[in-house]
């Protein structure tokens, strides 16, 4: 069965501090994988998207990138945290080819990052 | 573009009562549709869903149906219980092979079941 990892759980970085975020998938090949973020109280806002290794595309502009070194490895990160960085950041993947609309994401268990 | 509008809550409602959240979407073509389920601290679990018109997703008790006439989605439990609060996200994915074939999300209604 496929599994879906995050970590850190939970993180607090002061403002300016460097971030690196890090989400492994376990049990399938070459997904699409995705990292969402939820602010206090708010819905998702999709962040970054990949369709395959070194294939990243932003939703949002921001101080925030995203790389996937490996198949099953999307990583988020910053040079310099930003207050508003705040939130619970959320990666999903989700199956490739044939009718991909009909699939269903996958969702980890989130980190929870407080920028002070 | 493709939106999901979903009532705002929170939602309160006392132990084994009937809950509705409603979900309407614009999209074009034929979308499949999600009802996704996140508890307090966790990421989020697909509830259910429906992938053509007139189909019925169903789990735990929670059934919604694709009506694409109404272009809505709505989500039922006829009982529920304490261990349902959490949020509740409404989503549709694109029938067009767009790349990365993202899903857009509803805002989340909150819901609270009292004992």
């Amino acid at each position: 069965s496929q599994t879906i990892h995050q970590w850190p759980a939970t993180l607090v970085q002061p403002v300016g501090s460097p971030l690196s975020l890090e989400c492994t998938v376990e049990g399938t090949s070459n997904p699409n994988l995705y990292w969402y973020r939820q602010a206090a109280g708010r819905g998702l806002q999709l962040l970054f998207y990949s369709v395959g290794i070194g294939q990243i595309s932003s939703e949002v502009p921001q101080n925030l990138s995203a790389s996937r070194p490996q198949d099953r490895q999307f990583i988020l990160s910053s040079k310099k945290l930003l207050l508003s960085d705040s939130g619970f950041y959320l990666c999903a993947w989700r199956r490739r080819g044939g009718r991909e609309s009909l699939y269903e994401q996958y969702f980890g268990p989130g980190t929870r990052l407080t920028v002070t | 573009g493709n939106s999901v509008t979903q009532m705002e809550g929170p939602v309160t409602l006392s132990e084994e009562a009937f809950l509705t959240i409603n979900c309407t979407y614009t999209a074009t073509g034929y979308p499949s549709l999600f009802w996704y389920v996140q508890y307090p601290g966790e990421g989020l679990q697909l509830l259910l869903k429906a992938t053509k018109a007139d189909d019925k997703g169903s789990n735990k008790g929670f059934e919604a149906t694709y009506r694409k006439e109404t272009t809505s989605f709505h989500l039922e439990k006829g009982s529920v219980q304490v261990s349902d609060s959490a949020v509740y996200f409404c989503a549709l994915s694109d029938w067009r092979k767009a790349a990365g074939n993202k899903l857009t999300f509803g805002g989340g209604t909150r819901v609270l079941v009292k004992p």
